[in-house]
């Protein structure tokens, strides 16, 4: 049984910095791309990052670009997002999800979210 | 404004069968694998159907994808009560270097 489970999220003042984790088990953690994927209050899904199985690529949302980093620890099969800079636009459920090898960037795998709540 | 672009809405009665539409591009549909996600309000979304027309396991049949050109489409057969949920397509997209998501259409069960 796949399991990804995100933490870190809470509430912060703009301009401040968070780290999400999504912790991973049930799958061979180091063999597949990982993304993130965040939902504002009512809206739709936003896809903000994704990694390499491996950690050798990685590419942003141009709404993230330059301010949230994207890395994965593949000995402790945990994803992060370091985000900084935050805008109140930021404000989001944030999901980690898994990307097996094939699928066709396919988001197998989610997890239950963490939110984020970027205000003053 | 979503890349991709989707209805807001579509409905049916049960047993009725309904199509969900999803356009696009060259750069993302048009050259690229299609996945289509169900979000049940409240909880994660599920990979739905996923290089454009394959069912993962434990997905119903009831539910296919097929894609055409720069536009893909999912339909649902003899609709269920449970499948009022929103349904969202993606794609690579290689302009943009990312994945692209419609703005979601919600899929009511009259």
């Amino acid at each position: 049984q796949v399991y990804l489970v995100e933490s870190g999220g809470g509430v912060v003042q703009p301009e401040r910095s968070l780290r999400l984790s999504c912790a991973a088990s049930g799958f061979t953690f180091s063999n597949d791309a990982m993304h993130w994927v965040r939902q504002a209050p009512g809206k739709g899904l936003e896809w903000v990052a994704v990694i390499w199985y491996d950690g050798s690529d990685k590419y942003y949302a141009d709404s993230v670009k330059g301010r949230f980093t994207i890395s994965r620890d593949n000995s402790r099969n945990i994803l992060f997002l370091q985000m900084n800079s935050l805008r109140v636009e930021d404000t989001a459920l944030y999901y980690c999800a898994r990307d097996p090898s094939g699928s066709g960037w396919a988001f197998a795998s989610w997890g239950q979210g963490t939110l984020v709540t970027v205000s003053s | 404004q979503s890349v991709l672009t989707q209805p807001p809405s579509a409905s049916g009665t049960p047993g009725q069968r309904v199509t969900i539409s999803c356009s696009g591009s060259s750069s993302n549909i048009g050259n690229r694998n299609v996945n289509w996600y169900q979000q049940v309000p409240g909880t994660a979304p599920k990979l739905l159907i996923y290089k454009n027309n394959q069912r993962p396991s434990g997905v119903p049949d009831r539910f296919s994808g097929s894609k055409s050109g720069t536009s893909a489409s999912l339909a649902i057969s003899g609709l269920h009560s449970d499948d009022e949920a929103d349904y969202y397509c993606a794609a690579w997209d290689e302009s943009l270097n990312g994945v692209v998501f419609g703005g979601g259409t919600k899929v009511t069960v009259l």
